[in-house]
């Protein structure tokens, strides 16, 4: 089946440490894009690619870093820069071209800094 | 700068009531385009439906209805006979309408709560 994997789902990290979350996908999309979703919030974007071995960075992207080596995968790292790393992440993908395009979602992983 | 307002943090309704949920958003393009989310408890976003700035017809899918006007800036969603399948977190989101700005605003979102 198509769609975005994400891993781990839950994730625990002590503090100082880094951290790199798994994102990958299967849909051929060309973009690919990392948010970050905080209680009674919404999404806010962190990073975004919209070719391979390119990257643009969105609102929120310091004490974060990803890399685009491959089309399928777009991992995020989240260093011990970032003060307040909690949150969910959120992975998603979109033919980035056709600029009409919804974006697709993967399950997520949640980390929480102990 | 774009902006999306959800005024609506939480909603209850008893099953089977209909139910809107409101969206109201802020741009400067004349070009955009506007989306729904719903993210169950599982937390995967689900894509409902995508709307650009032209065409402002309503549109119906089964028990769900988006009303767009441009005049008042909204696109509001309903749900008919509420099912409680359908309690979930509910987002609008508005992106622009370039190549090279892809990025979606999000509303803060809505949690609705189908009671049976």
């Amino acid at each position: 089946d198509g769609g975005i994997t994400q891993s781990p789902k839950y994730l625990f990290r002590k503090e100082g440490q880094n951290v790199t979350l798994s994102c990958e996908q299967n849909l051929n999309h060309d973009a690919m894009y990392w948010y970050r979703q905080d209680p009674g919030q919404g999404l806010r974007l962190i990073y975004y690619s919209q070719i391979v071995n390119d990257f643009q960075k969105g609102d929120i992207a310091e004490g974060y870093s990803v890399s685009r080596e491959k089309k399928e995968s777009f991992p995020l790292t989240v260093t011990s820069a970032q003060k307040n790393p909690t949150a969910f992440y959120l992975c998603a993908s979109g033919r980035g071209a056709i600029i009409y395009n919804e974006q697709f979602f993967g399950p997520g992983t949640r980390l929480t800094v102990l | 700068a774009q902006k999306v307002t959800q005024a609506q943090t939480e909603i209850s309704v008893v099953e089977k009531e209909d139910v809107t949920l409101d969206c109201v958003y802020e741009t400067r393009d004349t070009t955009y385009y506007l989306f729904w989310y719903k993210q169950p408890p599982s937390g995967e976003l689900v894509f409902l439906i995508r709307r650009n700035s032209f065409d402002e017809q309503n549109e119906i899918s089964g028990r769900y209805s988006w009303n767009f006007q441009k005049s008042t800036s909204s696109f509001n969603f309903t749900i008919t006979a509420s099912q409680v399948v359908d309690s979930a977190v509910y987002f609008c989101a508005l992106r622009y309408a370039n190549f090279g700005n892809e990025k979606l605003t999000f509303g803060t979102g809505t949690r609705l709560t189908i009671i049976p």
